[in-house]
């Protein structure tokens, strides 16, 4: 149980484009999922929770302009880069809590290049 | 807010020997505390977690060991394997459940 799907896996795209990623929780309801983003050698770093139904809330340095997550569901969340840029560049992870529970499950990651 | 150090950066052992990563933190409230693995490219893996009313917990070869007091706690890995090999994070929940990492620590297992 307690499995986090993302997609995609990677992801190519050139300067100024929008990227979505999915990431869904598949054998159980997710009332709050994260969004982190790590570069290379270097930690975790959240940048948003996302809360089924409402608005997400942002890390401080966190553009919400930037990075717009939508949590429409109990089992869904997006994340969409827009006009992405070089330095957005990184490996973004998710992950997705339980109401009743502490633990972060997370998803595989979606690895973001941008040219 | 929540500030969590992690030592060491990196760590070499021989295989069958025991790891040891200590993390500290600073905010007293902070009650739960998950270790995650994660190899390259992959996910973080929970691989043993610990509650601020308990003071060891093991799992097989895993085992944390939680000081309240002292703001601190410890990932012991026994009888290392290669297959141990992966960057280790330690993390400290806030009253929010929001995760606040440590840097990590590269554990490399030398047959």
């Amino acid at each position: 149980g307690a499995v986090v799907s993302q997609h995609p896996s990677r992801v190519i795209c050139k300067s100024g484009t929008s990227v979505k990623i999915e990431c869904r929780s598949l054998d159980f309801q997710a009332t709050t999922m994260f969004w982190y983003r790590q570069f290379p050698k270097q930690s975790l770093m959240l940048m948003a929770t996302s809360n089924e139904g409402s608005k997400a809330t942002y890390e401080q340095g966190v553009e919400k302009d930037k990075f717009l997550i939508n949590h429409a569901s109990l089992t869904l969340s997006t994340l969409t880069v827009t006009s992405a840029h070089p330095e957005d560049s990184s490996f973004y992870i998710c992950s997705a809590r339980t109401e009743q529970g502490e633990t972060q499950y997370f998803g595989p990651g979606t690895r973001l290049l941008v040219l | 807010g929540e500030n969590v150090e992690q030592h060491p950066s990196t760590l070499s052992v021989q295989e069958g020997d025991s790891a040891v990563i200590k993390c500290t933190y600073s905010d007293s409230a902070s009650n739960y505390f998950p270790w995650y693995k994660q190899e390259l490219g992959k996910r973080p893996q929970l691989i043993i977690d610990i509650r601020s009313n308990v003071g060891e917990k093991k799992d097989q070869r895993i085992a944390v060991t939680l000081n309240k007091t002292a703001k601190h706690f410890s990932l012991h890995i026994t009888e290392t394997q290669p297959e141990d090999s992966a960057v280790y994070f330690c993390a400290v929940s806030d009253s929010w459940g929001k995760l606040q990492f440590g840097a990590g620590t590269q554990v490399v297992v030398t047959p």
